[in-house]
Parts: C-alpha cells; structure tokens; sequence
C-alpha cells in the first residue's frame, strides 16, 4: 500500500462544468503523477509533479491543469469537462529507490462527463 | 518517441493451463526500465516487476515468469498452471531514464482464466 487516496472515487457531470479530482499521499513522495485509461490505449501520461509548484505536460495535457500546493496533494482540473474526459484517472507516486523509481497507483476516479 | 505494443488484446484459457502474454517495445534509448502491472476486476494497478535494460536475466517469482530479449524487443510474461484469480488485464510499460521518468504504456491484455 503506497499510501495513495483519490477524491471522489466517482463522479458524474455535465459538459462545460469545472471538475477537479484530488490525489493525496501520506509519504512525502516527491514525485507525482496522473494518468487516464481509456480502451486500447492503456494509461497515458496527462501531467507529473516534481515537487511543490513544479509540473510539468504529459502525452495527453490539453484541456487538463493540475496543482501542487502541498506535497501530499496533486490536483487535478478540468476547466470545462468534454465527453471526450470521460475516463478512469489514476493518480501515481514513485517510490522505491533506485533510477527511475516504481510508480504506485492510486485506486482511481471513474468519470463520466454527460 | 518510445512505444510498447500488447499485440493480444484478449486471451482466454482453461485454468492449469500456462499461458504467456507478449509484450514488444520500442525505443532509441540504450538505458531504460520495462515493468508489468497487473489490472484485476477490483480496478486496482498492481505493480508486479520491473527490469532495467542492462539485466537481461530473466525472472521467476512463484507461477510467474518474465523473458527479457533485448535482440527482439520483448518482455514477454509467462503465467504457468494459470488460476481464475489471474483473470485481470495486464499491462506492459517502458520508462526511460529522463526527466518525469514517465511510462508508456501498452494498451493491456484481458486474460481470462477459465474454471
């Protein structure tokens, strides 16, 4: 157990609403990261944290933000969810040691934008 | 830019039965860490292992098996004697030693193991 929790773990909501979905670890990890799984494309890579107010894009940035204030929580925002947003999204931390470190998934938010 | 394809999307077998889902990779990169994850029903991401480029020892742990080939650019994975509790969708994913250090995945096979 990697110490990772996501809120809400579901949630439904309309196209054009503002959605943000909250990542939180008890470790101190430093880095963080969020994905979405979608049918045939297995996860994909949306943005990553390296550390209180660094971020970075993913394969998949368009139409999301994210936010790190603290270093237990990552989060992330739809300004303006699209039927195309609807998906599983996973949190990850890394951890381990070594170069890279193992990335450990959250348990996931299932979204649906109607 | 890096890739992994699971070219089997579904697999189904008879429990007892081995069965090995195929994993291909794509990379310029002479460094870099391959991992299986495994997905059951629940919906978790369960990490299962990881293998570093420079180590092409491969690996058992219980019923499980790993083949690391860099000449083909596989990391297959080998389940023996399969159980229904294997039934999950398993992927494969490559992560480069850079910035982020990312992962790409695949696009995951469904094995269902059968009773």
């Amino acid at each position: 157990d990697a110490g990772i929790t996501q809120s809400p773990r579901h949630k439904v909501t309309e196209t054009g609403t503002p959605v943000t979905l909250r990542c939180h670890q008890t470790e101190n990890h430093r880095y963080m990261y969020w994905y979405r799984q979608d049918p045939g494309h297995g996860l994909r890579l949306i943005h990553y944290s390296y550390g209180v107010k660094d971020t970075d894009k993913g394969e998949v940035s368009d139409g999301y933000s994210v936010s790190r204030s603290k270093t237990e929580d990552f989060l992330l925002t739809l300004e303006s969810a699209t039927s195309s947003q609807t998906s599983v999204y996973f949190c990850a931390i890394s951890a381990g040691g070594g170069l890279p470190e193992t990335q450990y998934f959250g348990p996931g938010t299932r979204l649906l934008v109607l | 830019a890096q890739k992994v394809t699971q070219a089997q999307t579904e697999i189904s077998v008879v429990e007892k039965e081995d069965v090995t889902l195929d994993c291909v990779y794509e990379t310029r990169d002479t460094t870099y860490y391959l991992f299986w994850y495994k997905q059951p029903p629940s919906g978790e991401l369960v990490f299962l292992i990881r293998r570093n480029s420079f180590d092409e020892q491969n690996e058992i742990s219980g019923r499980y098996s790993w083949n690391f080939q860099k000449s083909t650019s596989s990391f297959n994975f080998t389940i023996t004697a399969s159980q229904v509790v294997d039934s999950a969708v398993y992927f494969c994913a490559l992560s480069l030693n850079n910035a982020g250090n990312m992962l790409t995945f695949g696009g995951g096979t469904r094995l269902m193991v059968k009773p």
